[in-house]
C-alpha cells in the first residue's frame, strides 16, 4: 500500500543553520505531496506542496521539490530561526481517494 | 475568516463516560476527517465523511462514532467502549477532490480521569 517515511528526530539545530528533513514514498499512480508543520499545542497547517513531478513546493523560506525517480520530496531551508522549532510531516494523496497518508513526523529544535 | 473550529480545546471526563467533540467547518467543503494523535506518534484516522449522512471508518474507528447531519459538522463521539481515549483529536476537511491538501482544525486534548 501506499506510504510516507521520513526521517526520525528529534533533529537540533543552531539557529542560521541549513536544514534537510528526508521523507521518501511508495505510491501507485500519481501521489500529491505535502508538508505540514504542527506548533506546539496546534493542529496541522500546510506548509507546501507539489502535484507533479520535478514541481518545487516552497513556503516561508522552506522548500522541496518532488523527485519521481528517488520517490522523495526532502524538506530544506537554508537558514532556520528559533520559530521554526515544530513539528513536520510529510504526506502524500492520490487521485484514488481523497485520504491523505501521513509520515510518523519529525520534531525539529532549534537552538539559540 | 474561513476555517475549522474544534471545541472545546481541553476535555475532561470519567472513565466511562461518553464525549462528544465539536468541529464546525466554514470552508464550504464536503470532506471531512477525524484523527487521533498520541504523544510522539503520526496521525490515525478514525472516521471520515465525503458526503453529508455518510460517513465511513478508518483504521482505528472501535469505541468512536460520528454523525454528518450537516455539510458544516462532524461531531465525534468518544466512547466508554473506547479503551484508551486520552489523546490529541484533530479534524480536518477539504473540498472532497482528490489529491487536494486538508485544512485542520487546532485540535481537542482529551484526558479522562
Amino acid at each position: 500500500g501506499d506510504s510516507v517515511t521520513q526521517m526520525e528526530g528529534p533533529v537540533t539545530l543552531s539557529e542560521e543553520a541549513f536544514l534537510t528533513i528526508n521523507c521518501t514514498y511508495t505510491a501507485t499512480g500519481y501521489p500529491s505531496l505535502f508538508w505540514y508543520v504542527q506548533y506546539p499545542g496546534e493542529g496541522l497547517q500546510l506548509l507546501l506542496k507539489a502535484t507533479k513531478a520535478d514541481d518545487k513546493g516552497s513556503n516561508k523560506g522552506f522548500e522541496a521539490t518532488y523527485r519521481k525517480e528517488t520517490t522523495s520530496f526532502h524538506l530544506e531551508k537554508g537558514s532556520v530561526q528559533v520559530s521554526d522549532s515544530a513539528v513536520y510531516f510529510c504526506a502524500l494523496t492520490t487521485n484514488r481517494d481523497d485520504k491523505i497518508i501521513f509520515g510518523k513526523g519529525t520534531r525539529l529544535h532549534i537552538l539559540p | 475568516d474561513g476555517g475549522i473550529t474544534q471545541s472545546p480545546k481541553y476535555l475532561f471526563r470519567k472513565e466511562g463516560q461518553n464525549v462528544t467533540l465539536s468541529c464546525e467547518q466554514n470552508l464550504n467543503h464536503d470532506a471531512m476527517y477525524w484523527y487521533r494523535q498520541d504523544p510522539g506518534q503520526g496521525l490515525r484516522l478514525i472516521y471520515y465523511s465525503q458526503i453529508v449522512n455518510d460517513f465511513q471508518k478508518g483504521d482505528i474507528a472501535e469505541g468512536y462514532s460520528v454523525s454528518r447531519e450537516k455539510k458544516e459538522s462532524f461531531p465525534l463521539t468518544v466512547t466508554s467502549a473506547q479503551k484508551n481515549p486520552t489523546a490529541f483529536y484533530l479534524c480536518a476537511s477539504n473540498i472532497g477532490i482528490n489529491n487536494q491538501p486538508q485544512h485542520f482544525g487546532d485540535g481537542t486534548r482529551l484526558s479522562i480521569l
